[in-house]
């Protein structure tokens, strides 16, 4: 069974910092790792969507990377901002054919 | 431009009543999706459907029933509301399956905060 593993569960930096959030997962045979957004009251916005095939995509500020073999993927921010402050959630789809979500690390950046 | 609407958003019941949440979509996808988000936990599949007519478990389904009679609407229903069933509903939808090797994004609707007395 898929099992996907966010640490920290909170993280406080100030402004203007890049910072780095932690995936890990345990069925190294997955298809896709998905990296999503969630604002307070609101629902998920896919952020970025790596395929088991490529290492790494990015979009603006964020990069994420992923590697297979030690079943671990990054989501990298590029100089934070206040309106970066959200619940970040990665998922992986493994052999069960279904996304497993980890529980997500609650980010909040610092005017 | 509505994407995945949700209804209701808020829903108080008694222990064992009943009720059903309405999941719309209208970007034509195969695949529909019911999680539950509980505090300190990530999103838990209840069920899928993969086509029009077609359900399927996922890893928390029991205690709850899905009917998916028309591709754009995918319905959750409980029969008798417990307690353990207080929980931030989500609904998603996607294109095509999580197990496929093309780009799948997944998109979300807003949410129905459920609470059970």
């Amino acid at each position: 069974k898929q099992e996907v593993t966010q640490i920290p569960a909170a993280l406080s930096v100030p402004e203007g910092e890049n910072l780095v959030l932690n995936c890990s997962f345990t069925d190294s045979a997955i298809y896709n790792l998905q990296w999503f957004r969630q604002d307070p009251g609101k629902g998920l916005t896919s952020l970025l969507l790596i395929q088991s095939s490529q290492r790494e995509q990015t979009s603006g500020r964020l990069n994420a990377s992923l590697d297979k073999s030690s079943g671990r993927s990054t989501l990298y921010i590029a100089a934070s901002q206040p309106g970066d402050s959200a619940t970040y959630l990665c998922a992986a789809s493994g052999s069960a054919r279904q996304l497993t979500f980890g529980s997500g690390t609650q980010l909040t950046v610092l005017p | 431009n509505a994407g995945v609407t949700q209804t209701p958003k808020f829903r108080v019941l008694k222990t064992g009543q009943s009720m059903t949440l309405l999941c719309a979509q209208d970007m034509n996808h195969e695949y529909m999706y019911w999680y539950r988000q509980d505090p300190g936990m990530g999103l838990r599949l209840i069920h899928y459907s993969v086509g029009e007519g077609t359900t399927a478990k996922g890893e928390v389904p029991d205690g709850y029933n899905v009917s998916r009679l028309k591709k754009q609407n995918f319905l959750l229903g409980l029969e008798s509301a417990a307690p353990s069933q207080t929980s931030v509903y989500f609904c998603a939808s996607s294109r095509m399956g999580q197990a496929t090797s093309g780009a799948n994004v997944l998109t979300f609707g807003a949410g129905s905060r459920l609470t059970v007395l």
